[in-house]
């Protein structure tokens, strides 16, 4: 069935550092793949996603790029804030039809520290 | 516009008694999901609609789960007998077509404490 594996965390970083948050992904067919954050004490939301091999998502000066060969979709930020402290969660949606669940990883938690 | 609300927001309850959790997805969302987050996991799927069917239910880790949605709007989560282990955060997304690309939007979810 359909998996994905974060980098463990947690992971702290001093402000304006780079950030590499790792996914790796198992699927059929061609998913649709996602980062979502979960900030303290809010909801579970989206922050970018990419449909289609090559694609490239972006918000907030995160991005990820969907790479087929490598089953990957990493997140990357050049220079990190204290308000990017959050959980990151990576997650898939593998079927065309008949609703498609998301299957998640386990979530990394990033903390920024000024 | 208002997004996906979730009721209560906590519950504490003790151990056989049965719970009810509410979601009222984003209005005209037409798909609505369930997941339940147990501390320091991932989220694990739990039960998909479509309008007010529920084309899959794998997801529900027992019989004692069951969910239903009316109207194509509001659904519940009926938790029967709980157990400590049914101790989670559980979470209602929606999304307004059920394909690989739309995007489900949570709800901030309901914390349940099993004693």
């Amino acid at each position: 069935g359909d998996s994905v594996t974060q980098m463990e965390g947690p992971v702290t970083l001093s402000e304006e550092a780079f950030l590499t948050i790792n996914c790796t992904y198992t699927a059929t067919g061609y998913p649709s793949l996602f980062w979502y954050v979960q900030y303290p004490g809010e909801g579970l939301q989206l922050l970018l996603k990419a449909t289609k091999a090559d694609d490239k998502g972006s918000n907030k000066g995160f991005e990820a790029t969907y790479r087929k060969e490598t089953t990957s979709f990493h997140l990357e930020k050049g220079s990190v804030q204290v308000s990017d402290s959050a959980v990151y969660f990576c997650a898939l949606s593998g079927r065309e039809t008949s609703g498609s669940r998301l299957t998640f990883g386990e979530g990394t938690q990033l903390t920024v520290n000024p | 516009g208002a997004g996906v609300s979730q009721s209560p927001s906590n519950k504490v309850t003790e151990k056989g008694k049965d719970v009810e959790l509410r979601c009222d997805p984003i209005s005209g969302h037409t798909a609505l999901y369930w997941y339940r987050q147990r501390l320091g996991q991932g989220l694990e799927f739990l039960i998909y609609f479509q309008g007010n069917s529920a084309p899959d239910k794998s997801g529900l880790p027992s019989d004692r789960f069951s969910a239903e949605r009316t109207g194509e709007s509001v659904s519940t989560l009926t938790i029967q007998r709980t157990q400590q282990e049914d101790s989670a955060v559980y979470l209602c997304a929606s999304s307004l077509v059920s394909g690989r690309t739309d995007t489900q939007y949570f709800g901030p979810g309901t914390r349940l404490t099993v004693l």
